[in-house]
């Protein structure tokens, strides 16, 4: 099956730019969806269709992909923004989504 | 608003099957795919499978075995029902509402089970 590859950590400090990898073998031929979650709660969409803000989302998250690693930025970090990470793809071989291992972003 | 809720049993026994029902709010069931997801704290985030409203299936092939998953239009309800558990199924599980671009635009609450004797 398709895996994703996610680094288990990211630190920033406030009002700086995170930037979170996900890797995968040509991912660029995917659409990428990225999640928000915080402790206790149900993940968040953040970004889909690799560049695409649902309503209500900031500008400061943005998304890129290219190659075999879609990113997701977020501009002028701010506390709130402290959570887990997962990018997401289907699967067209098993025909199911597949999330990465999931990014903790710390605001330092 | 779209609406979620996850419910059933928080402890399953060894060997027994987990069930677990997702009824949906201010959304008709009769459109769209339905699916569970988990967490579990070795494997992360892990898609078990889908229903679309003609009540067509497809289950993760890690689970493929051992999932079914089904809709009651009535209800406005899909359930999920995995036998034979280990404690490797414990986790949290999610229900959630799949649109075709293949992510999730509505997600459960998440609903704690522990597989324990």
């Amino acid at each position: 099956s398709y895996v994703l590859t996610q680094p288990p950590s990211v630190s920033v400090a406030p009002g700086q730019t995170a930037r979170i990898p996900c890797g995968g073998d040509n991912i660029v031929s995917k659409s990428v969806h990225w999640y928000q979650r915080k402790p206790g709660q149900a993940p968040v969409l953040v970004i889909y269709y690799d560049t695409d803000r649902p309503s209500g989302i900031p500008e400061r998250f943005s998304g890129s992909n290219s190659g075999n690693t879609a990113t997701l930025t977020i501009s002028r970090v701010e506390a709130g923004d402290e959570a887990d990470y997962f990018c997401q793809v289907w699967d067209s071989e098993s025909d199911v989504g597949v999330f990465g291992g999931g990014t903790k972003l710390t605001v330092l | 608003q779209v609406q979620l809720l996850g419910s059933g049993p928080g402890l399953v026994k060894p060997s027994e099957t987990l069930s677990l029902t997702c009824t949906v709010s201010d959304a008709s069931i009769s459109s769209y795919y339905w699916s569970w997801i988990r967490q579990t704290p070795g494997k992360g985030l892990e898609w078990i499978g889908y229903i679309f409203y003609n009540g067509n299936t497809n289950y993760n092939p890690s689970l493929k075995s051992r999932v079914t998953i089904s809709l009651d239009t009535s209800k406005n309800q899909f359930s999920l029902k995995l036998s034979s558990v280990t404690a490797a199924d414990t986790a949290v599980y999610y229900c959630a509402r799949v649109i075709v671009a293949g992510n999730v635009d509505y997600w459960g609450q998440g609903t704690q089970v522990t597989v324990s004797s």
